[in-house]
């Protein structure tokens, strides 16, 4: 069973308006919790990258949340653009084998005009 | 200004011909890793180099196998590449194991098995 479990699978929103992705995990213990932003055809862009003790992580108009206790995070996007249609994965990266980091299998989100 | 470059973007290979991707860095990362996408799924990691430290993960089928001759190159062979093997496979680095730094990916190359 997949470690890391993303919801919803797909979206699709407005230009401008806001919306919110959803990953929990049950890795633990985890170092750090990533966010990454996936092209089609392209490779994962680093969004965000909260550890175990951080809460809150903004990049422009990303900002991801993490609640350790629910072992939950969430990444809002603010005041969609077209740009923003990509596939968003979240990652956790166990404490105890850095090297086999977990992936959700990603959220798509398509901005329409 | 890449700082991930995988070689080449799209390869179209027959069943059982033997197949090389390539992957460069030039930000002298310590760690290097292999991916596999397949559509609409998580990446699978099928090996990771911290240095020449070579890791395999169990369940990476015989048939892949890795080189890094040195710290910018790393290869992935598939030996006798099959129909399912046909996904992206990316390549990925990072800084240090254990450090909070983010994985530098490239943009993948698309293998078809025909």
């Amino acid at each position: 069973k997949n470690q890391v479990e993303q919801s919803p699978q797909s979206l699709i929103i407005l230009e401008g308006k806001n919306c919110t992705l959803q990953c929990n995990y049950t890795v633990s213990p985890f170092s750090n919790l990533r966010w990454y932003k996936q092209d089609t055809g392209r490779g994962p862009v680093s969004l965000t990258i909260m550890t175990f003790s951080e809460n809150t992580k903004s990049n422009g108009r990303y900002t991801a949340t993490l609640d350790a206790d629910t072992k939950q995070s969430s990444l809002h996007i603010t005041a969609s653009q077209l740009s923003d249609s990509a596939s968003y994965i979240c990652v956790v990266t166990p404490t105890d084998s850095w090297g086999k980091l977990q992936f959700g299998a990603g959220t798509q989100v398509v901005v329409t005009p | 200004d890449a700082m991930v470059i995988q070689n080449p973007r799209y390869q179209v290979t027959q069943f059982g011909k033997p197949v090389t991707l390539s992957c460069s860095q030039t930000l002298n990362h310590n760690v290097m890793y292999w991916y596999q996408q397949k559509s609409s799924q998580a990446p699978k990691l099928l090996f990771h180099y911290y240095d020449k430290d070579f890791n395999n993960e169990a369940d990476t089928p015989d048939n892949f196998q890795s080189r890094r001759p040195n710290t910018s190159f790393c290869f992935l062979d598939i030996r006798s590449p099959g129909l399912g093997d046909a996904a992206m496979y990316l390549c990925a680095t990072s800084r240090d194991k254990g450090d909070n730094s983010p994985l530098h990916f490239g943009n993948g190359t698309r293998l078809t098995v025909t």
